[in-house]
């Protein structure tokens, strides 16, 4: 079976564009997550999904990042306007349901954002 | 709120040693996972823990839940480089990682 697929691995972009990265979950799970990792912040959580609707999206730090999940097999982080701060890897990550079940990540995008 | 502390931050060892690192909560938790990424990678999910005073194994790794639910501790047995990585514990019911031990393994 194919893991979490994330696309694209690498973005360098700069300041002021508009970012997309996607995401599709593995088929059959019904929760899909957004993690950022950075050195000095960890891997916060920024919004998850349960059945393609958003549940929690306290961790998204403001209003130029919004998430979309259209369908079970799709879901996209959106950037606009990006800024340099914004530099970190971006995960997706999807589980069979919420709470206490085990999370695969896929391989992350790494945003770069001058 | 909840808190979730991971010590030690930074663990170096010689090849061979043991290696162990924990997971603290201010309060008590309903489960507990553990996940391991390697350099450059991505979180890869080890293990999870439920009951009280539980203990699993897997090879060379022993995971172990408090008595009390609010602490755990993964352990490793004479370290290998290919255990190098971070190590984070993530509580089941929220989705707050911890913020990890990284473990450099000298050969």
């Amino acid at each position: 079976d194919a893991g979490v697929i994330q696309s694209p691995r690498h973005e360098v972009t700069e300041m002021g564009q508009e970012v997309t990265l996607r995401c599709k979950p593995i088929s059959g799970h019904n929760s899909l997550f957004w993690y950022r990792q950075t050195m000095m912040r960890g891997l916060e959580l920024l919004i998850y999904f349960n059945n393609n609707v958003p549940i929690d999206d306290s961790g998204m730090p403001e209003d130029r990042f919004s998430a979309k999940m259209p369908n079970a097999s799709f879901s996209t982080l959106k950037i606009q306007p990006s800024e340099p701060r914004d530099s970190a890897v971006y995960f997706c990550a999807s589980s069979r349901g919420t709470g206490g079940y085990e999370q695969y990540f896929g391989p992350g995008t790494r945003l770069t954002v001058t | 709120g909840q808190q979730v502390m991971q010590i030690p931050q930074y663990q170096h060892v010689q090849e061979g040693e043991d290696f162990t690192t924990y997971c603290n909560s201010s309060t008590t938790l309903s489960n507990i996972q553990w996940y391991k990424q390697r350099p450059g990678g991505h979180p890869v999910f080890l293990i999870q823990l439920v009951k009280s005073g539980e203990v699993k194994k897997q090879k060379r790794l022993t995971f172990q839940f408090g008595e009390a639910k609010k602490n755990s501790s993964l352990h490793i047995t004479a370290t290998q480089t290919t255990d190098v990585g971070t190590y984070f514990c993530r509580y089941g019911q929220n989705f707050v990682f911890g913020p990890g031990t990284r473990l450099s393994v000298l050969p």
